[in-house]
């Protein structure tokens, strides 16, 4: 299958700064991307949809000032917790691909992001 | 009412038997349905896509109720190796939608 990473894989940072966390197709080419949140024992949970050229559509309850979503060309897509506190604490992933033909999502391999 | 409900589990069950997870979804206009594995503190992966004719792959089996709004995965001589976390997803509006994930665990 298509291949998606992250990076980081996992930050650690300080209560107040701002966390960028990178999303790359590797060998196919993306028009739109997902971000989603996993809090602990619970399900992902859609933030955003990310399309590449255009702006990110935001899910209900998501702040669109707080995660900034930004999918300057077909391979990367970046999502940027801003001013993070220890409630942004989650794993963050990233999915990419189409609804056509075999409807297949390719999931990175996540971001912990834990806010002190 | 969750749009994607399953059983959490943790469903302990021993090497070689067979166990069954029940999913239910609420928008009945879904498009597509599938099952996910999650290991711990890694990525969901895709296990199966999910049909009404119902599908077998290896030691999986997966149905579809159209009219019940409820999808199924069977797994036959289950292994170490099948102990994760199954997560029921359907597809709708172009989004994905997760349950919350039934936790396996295959004992010796």
């Amino acid at each position: 299958g298509a291949v998606v990473s992250q990076h980081p894989s996992r930050v650690i940072c300080k209560s107040g700064t701002s966390v960028k966390i990178e999303c790359r197709s590797l060998d196919f080419q993306a028009t739109t991307m997902f971000w989603y949140r996993q809090f602990p024992k619970q399900s992902l949970m859609l933030m955003a949809t990310s399309n590449e050229g255009s702006k990110a559509t935001y899910e209900q309850g998501v702040e669109k000032d707080k995660f900034l979503i930004n999918h300057a060309s077909l391979t990367l897509s970046t999502l940027t917790v801003t001013s993070a506190h220890p409630e942004d604490s989650s794993f963050y992933i990233c999915s990419a691909g189409t609804f056509a033909g075999g409807n297949e999502q390719f999931f990175g391999p996540g971001t912990r992001l834990t806010v002190l | 009412r969750k749009e994607v409900e399953q059983d959490p589990g943790p469903f302990n069950v021993p090497e070689g038997a067979t166990v069954a997870f029940n999913c239910t979804y609420s928008n009945s206009a879904s498009q597509s349905f599938f099952w996910y594995r999650q290991d711990c503190r890694k990525e969901p992966k895709l296990l199966m896509s999910v049909y009404s004719s119902g599908n077998e792959d290896g030691r999986f089996t997966a149905q579809l109720n159209r009219a019940s709004q409820y999808i199924s995965l069977l797994i036959r001589d289950s292994k170490l190796s099948d102990s994760a976390t199954y997560l029921c997803v359907v597809l709708g509006n172009e989004k994905l939608t997760f349950g919350t994930g039934t936790r396996l665990t295959i004992i010796p």
